[in-house]
């Protein structure tokens, strides 16, 4: 089956580093995306990686290494609006999106 | 302002009843998803449809439907045949599916509570 995992919750410091781990085992690979989700709110994107590597976004970066299935978002300088979910999804071989249940950070002061 | 609209909000219904949320946008997207979205879970994906008029079954489509009668909407009709249907429930855009990785653009939902 096909199968994507992330920490449920996350706690951060503001102004501190947090890295939050995706790993999947899926049927095919076409890229991965990171949305940012607030409670109640539409998910919005935040990266796509097909290639393996770092892509910097600003505070944002995210990393994937197909050979391991493994992927992980990096928010540097936490603020405390970056309190949100973060969700993972894999584009598989029929170029559906796979979701994990994502990880919701919170940034204490 | 281009972006995807969906209303209600909040939306109770009592058990039996079909309910019918709607999904607009104006993004000029051929490609519109319906997701629902439980506690502790993955976005699960209802229906989707890529052209006027077509519209393809997802994971967990039973107790759903759908119309794709123009590019702009995309209505989502909760039966009383879906055993659990207390969800938010989130619509979505992308520019095309067919074979091509396109990055999906989502509404701000509706949560939907049925008594």
């Amino acid at each position: 089956g096909q199968n994507i995992d992330q920490p449920t919750e996350m706690t951060a410091t503001e102004g501190a580093i947090v890295q939050i781990n995706c790993t999947y085992q899926t049927s095919g690979f076409n890229g991965l995306f990171w949305y940012q989700q607030h409670a109640g709110e539409a998910p919005t994107f935040l990266s796509y990686n097909v290639l393996d590597g770092l892509e910097e976004k600003g505070r944002f970066s995210s990393f994937l290494s197909r050979s391991i299935g493994y992927s992980y978002l990096l928010l540097k300088e936490l603020q405390m609006k970056d309190s949100a979910s973060y969700l993972c999804a894999v584009v598989d071989s029929n170029y559906q999106l796979i979701w994990g249940a994502g990880t919701k950070l919170i940034i204490k002061p | 302002d281009g972006g995807i609209t969906q209303s209600p909000k909040y939306l109770f219904r009592k058990e039996g009843q079909n309910v019918t949320l709607s999904c607009e946008q104006n993004l000029n997207h051929d490609a519109m998803y319906w997701y629902r979205q439980d506690p502790g879970q993955g976005l699960r994906l209802i229906y989707y449809s890529q052209i006027v008029n077509d519209f393809q079954k997802g994971d967990i489509a039973e107790g759903y439907s759908v119309s794709r009668e123009k590019k702009e909407s995309f209505p989502l009709t909760v039966t009383s045949a879906q055993k659990n249907p207390t969800a938010f429930y989130l619509c979505a855009s992308s520019t095309s599916t067919d074979r091509v990785v396109n990055t999906q653009y989502f509404g701000p939902g509706t949560r939907l509570t049925v008594l």
